[in-house]
């Protein structure tokens, strides 16, 4: 059965570092979502993403993160100045055209930031 | 705003039925989902309902759905040891742009 992966599994950067979160959509899937979950908290919306544009951010996303599909195959979320509070687990997710509010969701890349 | 309310916790012994409860603000939800995370896994889509439904049954999963009250629930027939996890209930938002709204996941403890 088709799924969503992720990597890496586990990612460790110091605070004000780059990181860029890689995910794999399942193959002929049209949307894209990239969500968090601070340890303890509900996971969170935070970028919708269709057709090679975003189609809703929350206030979550801001100018430190970005996404991007950069070929036919790869969907990245990047953070380009991490703070202690990024530390999360983020989830990518997809979804199919014509069923499009099914939403399957990868395993997880646990960020921790020092 | 859109939000989305679950109890913390349950516990069953195995063989009994689960329900799972949620409650949620935007009467207007098209989709109301729930889904499992089992420990250091990802949240694996269990079954969801449309809001023009009152009751979905899936083999052991029966979800029924009450749009006055806005109120979901899961009911687990005949529940394993397997089934202990996390289940979160999630609605669409109304944006219509893939957005959903978690609730903060009801740990299912199952004991033998």
């Amino acid at each position: 059965e088709p799924e969503v992966t992720q990597t890496p599994s586990h990612q460790v950067t110091q605070m004000g570092q780059e990181v860029i979160l890689r995910c794999v959509p399942i193959s002929n899937h049209l949307y894209f979502y990239w969500y968090r979950q601070i340890l303890g908290q509900k996971v969170e919306f935070l970028v919708s993403f269709y057709n090679n544009e975003i189609s809703e951010k929350s206030e979550i996303f801001d100018d430190q993160f970005s996404v991007e599909r950069p070929d036919g195959s790869n969907f990245t979320l990047k953070i380009r100045s991490t703070k202690l509070e990024d530390s999360a687990m983020y989830f990518c997710a997809s979804s199919p055209d014509r069923v499009f509010y099914e939403q399957y969701f990868g395993p997880g890349t646990r960020l921790t930031v020092t | 705003g859109e939000d989305v309310e679950q109890s913390l916790f349950l516990s069953v012994r195995e063989g009994d039925s689960s329900v799972i409860n949620c409650t949620y603000t935007d009467s207007s939800s098209t989709y109301l989902y729930w889904y499992k995370q089992e420990p250091g896994a990802g949240l694996q889509l269990l079954t969801y309902i449309f809001s023009n439904m009152d009751m979905k049954q899936d083999q052991r999963l029966t979800v029924l759905l009450n749009k006055k009250d806005k109120h979901l629930s899961l009911r687990i027939a005949d529940t394993q040891t397997g089934d202990s996890a996390i289940y979160f209930c999630a609605q669409y938002g109304s944006s219509n742009t893939g957005k959903l709204i978690f609730g903060q996941g009801t740990t299912l403890q199952v004991k033998p």
